[in-house]
């Protein structure tokens, strides 16, 4: 069973840079599929960040590109997120999930809440 | 790219059947047969309950079903459950610029 599991911190304070990972168990990300980053601000619907590959192509969300870096290590079986320049509008709960090639997403993380405040 | 367009809210009786429905443009819902559609309960994660339109992931319930026709997507439900009493997503690939869009969300409720 695919199981994702993100980790960050919780609180950052504007404008720094949030770095989260998932780490990936039951399945090996060099194998294929793409990995992806969705947020949910509290009380509101899903925005898509991005999408990785395992050779390491990424597709951004074209609202968050310029602040936005997805990377992958296939050694450690995770991949990661970097959002620079936060404001409180990103305060979110990010999840990150497997995006498979029917474009949707198959296995999720539990998610973690992010607060961005000073 | 706007999100795509779902009603807030929708609500039906135990056993009865409802719809809720996911309006895109020509560039994405339209243009792609690649509609994905999500269930979340309060405090959970997301869980994909259709793709492909209307292709069921193994362990979803054939009383869920998908459909699509121009730039709309339908999701149904029939025999309401109470357990069914959720957020509903849908999501659609939009090309290779916007990539992925998802609706705003609508909030079934189960009276």
């Amino acid at each position: 069973q695919v199981q994702l599991q993100e980790s960050g911190p919780g609180l950052v304070k504007p404008p720094e840079t949030l770095s989260l990972t998932c780490a990936v168990s039951g399945y090996s990300i060099s194998s294929g599929y793409y990995w992806g980053w969705i947020r949910q601000p509290p009380g509101k619907g899903l925005e898509w960040i991005g999408t990785i590959y395992h050779s390491g192509s990424t597709y951004y969300n074209p609202s968050l590109k310029s602040r936005v870096t997805i990377s992958v290590d296939t050694s450690k079986n995770q991949f990661s997120l970097k959002l620079s320049s936060l404001t409180a509008a990103d305060t979110a709960v990010y999840y990150c999930a497997r995006h498979s090639g029917s474009y949707c997403f198959d296995y999720w993380g539990q998610g973690t809440l992010v607060t961005v405040s000073s | 790219q706007s999100a795509l367009t779902q009603p807030r809210s929708v609500s039906g009786s135990p056993g009865q059947s409802v719809t809720i429905s996911c309006t895109g443009t020509s560039s994405d819902v339209g243009g792609y047969n690649y509609v994905s559609w999500y269930q979340q309960h309060p405090g959970k994660a997301p869980k994909l309950i259709m793709y492909d339109v209307s292709e069921r992931p193994s362990g979803v319930p054939d009383r869920f079903s998908g459909s699509k026709s121009g730039n709309t997507a339908s999701l149904t439900i029939s025999g309401l459950q109470a357990e069914d009493e959720a957020d509903y997503y849908c999501c659609s690939y939009a090309g290779s610029s916007t990539h992925v869009l998802f609706g705003g969300g609508t909030k079934l409720t189960v009276l």
